[in-house]
């Protein structure tokens, strides 16, 4: 497709229910980001992958968050036992490997409430 | 501690009344910095990348500028589509991207 998409657009999940979101980056876009966006804030580092290779994820807030990237391209953020601080707008972002000419392409996000 | 501070939080501004917004930051070793726009319910949309002190960037009523410490947005004669939040990021040595927290821009008409 011609932009990243993120599916669901949005999620409601009871606390304790385990969910998972998932990003297509543009084909042939190496590097992958996830990022987590609460309300008023700026987006927060999660996790990044250059091709099926999780390089970085220090961001990750707890072990209950989990993504992978098996075959390089499609990405899945899982969460488990979701808690309530866990509610806010999950962003995947991807890019050419080095092509920071023209920024990352982001998706429109998975906003996911957690009651 | 890397990190990256924009200012003013919000900003409202009348219809064709320039201004400039800051976004400083303090990263062990930078990339590049970039920034974005943000409209409600969206995501993060490409403006600009620059990559070393003294460059600049323009886009329509847009010019970034870079410095080693700090970049500004200059928004001239703006108009009320210009209303958005605007995000500042920068990307480290280890390719890692860290944000700004933005600023909420609204151009009243």
């Amino acid at each position: 497709g011609a932009g990243v998409s993120q599916s669901p657009r949005y999620k409601v999940a009871k606390r304790g229910q385990d969910v998972a979101l998932r990003c297509d980056p543009i084909s042939g876009h190496v590097s992958l980001f996830w990022y987590q966006q609460a309300l008023g804030q700026g987006p927060e580092f999660l996790t990044y992958f250059q091709n099926e290779a999780q390089l970085d994820k220090s961001g990750l807030p707890s072990d209950r968050f989990f993504a992978e990237r098996p075959e390089g391209s499609v990405s899945t953020l899982k969460i488990q036992r979701t808690q309530q601080e866990d509610s806010a707008v999950y962003l995947c972002a991807s890019s050419l490997a080095g092509n920071r000419a023209h920024g990352y392409t982001f998706g429109s996000g998975t906003r996911l409430t957690v009651v | 501690e890397d990190q990256v501070t924009q200012s003013p939080e919000a900003l409202r501004l009348q219809e064709g009344e320039s201004s400039s917004l800051n976004c400083s930051y303090t990263v062990s070793g930078l990339r590049g910095l970039f920034w974005y726009r943000q409209d409600p319910g969206k995501g993060p949309e490409f403006l600009f990348t620059l990559y070393s002190a003294g460059e600049e960037k323009e886009k329509e009523r847009l010019k970034a500028t870079l410095t080693k410490k700090e970049s500004f947005l200059h928004i001239t004669a703006p108009k009320p589509e210009d209303s958005a939040t605007y995000l500042c990021a920068v990307q480290q040595v280890d390719d890692k991207i860290i944000f700004g927290k933005g600023t909420r821009l609204h151009i009243l008409p």
